[in-house]
């Protein structure tokens, strides 16, 4: 079975500009989630898509950051303008159904704002 | 905000040991997850314990859920190189109808040493 794909891996940009981060779940998983996750800390969520349908984004950075999924399968994180403390690995993840299952992780895409 | 809380942040081995972290949380949860995360790697799914268990195993892996103290535990037996990572426990706390979502602690920093 073929995991939590994710791209790019890895990404170097300066402040102000702008990022777009793509995930393609896992086949069958109708939850999506994007973390991001800071160096040294813990995995924060920051949108969970149920289908096409947003279930919560309420730690999203909503001036700077967005994040769709149109067809309830692949989903993009954009970041426009980049500061320089969004520098951290944004982690797509992914699970079958809403309550109870196992989240399966992608390898993340690694950015640094500089 | 964070849930669970690991302790110790750190914890540094000799291969052939045991190493036991230790993850307390603050509300009630539908299950907790544990989680390992290799240096420049994605986040690999290693236990879900539902609330109303007590303990699970998975291979060298066993993990005791105390809801009255509101804690868990991760025992790694017979420790290898290769287990050096970070480890993550993660709660599910929101209501089951809302779908689940995962709330990370900021990690237990294992080194095996050979």
């Amino acid at each position: 079975e073929a995991g939590v794909a994710q791209s790019p891996r890895y990404k170097i940009i300066e402040k102000r500009q702008s990022v777009a981060f793509w995930c393609n779940p896992i086949s069958g998983h109708a939850t999506l989630y994007w973390y991001q996750q800071i160096l040294g800390q813990g995995p924060k969520l920051l949108i969970q898509f149920q289908n096409n349908g947003v279930v919560d984004d309420s730690q999203l950075p909503k001036d700077r950051f967005s994040a769709e999924r149109l067809k309830g399968v692949d989903s993009t994180l954009k970041i426009q303008p980049a500061k320089l403390e969004d520098s951290a690995v944004y982690l797509c993840a992914s699970s079958f159904g809403p309550a109870g299952n196992t989240i399966y992780f992608g390898e993340g895409s690694w950015l640094t704002v500089v | 905000s964070q849930q669970g809380e690991e302790d110790p942040q750190a914890l540094s081995i000799q291969e052939g040991e045991n190493a036991t972290m230790n993850c307390s949380y603050k509300t009630s949860i539908n299950n907790l997850q544990w989680y390992r995360q290799n240096s420049g790697r994605g986040l690999v799914h290693l236990i879900l314990i539902r609330s109303n268990e007590r303990e699970k195993h998975s291979g060298r892996l066993r993990v005791t859920l105390d809801t009255s103290k509101k804690s868990s535990s991760l025992l790694i037996t017979a420790s290898r190189a290769a287990d050096t990572a970070s480890y993550f426990c993660a709660t599910d706390d929101r209501p089951k109808a809302a779908g689940n979502k995962l709330t990370f602690g900021g990690g237990t920093r294992v080194l095996v040493k050979p």
